[in-house]
């Protein structure tokens, strides 16, 4: 089964600055590449998302690569707001229709500081 | 997107009962899938629930501890049986936004939760 691994496990910046979150995989055979974040207390949102047929894909602040050679794929914030301050879980989608799932990386603890 | 809700939002239970946690949303989908989340952690794939067949579970859950009912393309069930306080979890529904005509997406979106304490 696919296996997702994901650095680091906390991350502290200041209001502003960027932040760089990573990730990688082990199934070459994976195709989609979501990231969520998850505030304290609620549930996990879909913040952006990458299929392996695209290399780079951004929305306003946020940013995701993807290098399917190596297998990593990666989440970029710029001009870090506290608002921005939660938990970012990686995932990887391992099969295809009705088999797919999606395998969850440990998450990082992002905190902004103003 | 989806509107998924979830009932009960959080429970405190006696070992050894059971509880069942509904997962409604507000459109027709095929794929809904349930997650486990222990305090602190990542989010732990369940079982997968198709509407028409039996859910398939991953490794280290059995259908004995969770069953799940899948009766509609809006709505899913999961029981926790024969409670321990190693159950004591956020236990989340999420659905995938593929239509009942195919065109799967892959893309998951996640109930609110239920916050399950067993004692």
């Amino acid at each position: 089964g696919e296996n997702v691994e994901q650095h680091p496990s906390t991350l502290s910046v200041q209001e502003g600055d960027s932040a760089v979150i990573k990730c990688t995989y082990s199934d070459s055979a994976s195709n989609y590449f979501p990231w969520y974040k998850q505030e304290l207390g609620k549930r996990p949102q879909l913040i952006i998302d990458i299929r392996s047929n695209v290399g780079e894909k951004k929305d306003q602040r946020i940013a995701v690569t993807l290098n399917k050679t190596a297998k990593h794929f990666s989440l970029h914030i710029t001009e870090t707001q506290p608002e921005d301050s939660a938990v970012y879980f990686c995932a990887a989608s391992w099969g295809g229709g009705s088999n797919y799932k999606l395998t969850f990386g440990k998450g990082t603890l992002l905190t902004v500081n103003p | 997107s989806a509107v998924i809700s979830q009932k009960p939002s959080r429970d405190i239970c006696q070992r050894g009962t059971s509880l069942t946690i509904q997962c409604q949303v507000d459109s027709q989908v095929t794929m809904m899938f349930w997650y486990r989340q222990q305090p602190g952690q990542s989010l732990t794939l369940i079982a997968t629930a198709n509407q028409g067949s039996e859910a398939t579970y991953e490794s280290g859950f059995v259908i004995d501890k969770f069953p799940i009912s899948r009766p509609n393309l809006t709505f899913s069930t999961l029981t926790v049986s024969n409670m321990s306080p190693e159950d004591s979890s956020i236990y989340l529904c999420s659905v995938d936004v593929s239509s009942p005509w195919g065109l799967d997406t892959d893309t998951q979106y996640f109930g609110p939760g239920t916050r399950l304490t067993v004692l």
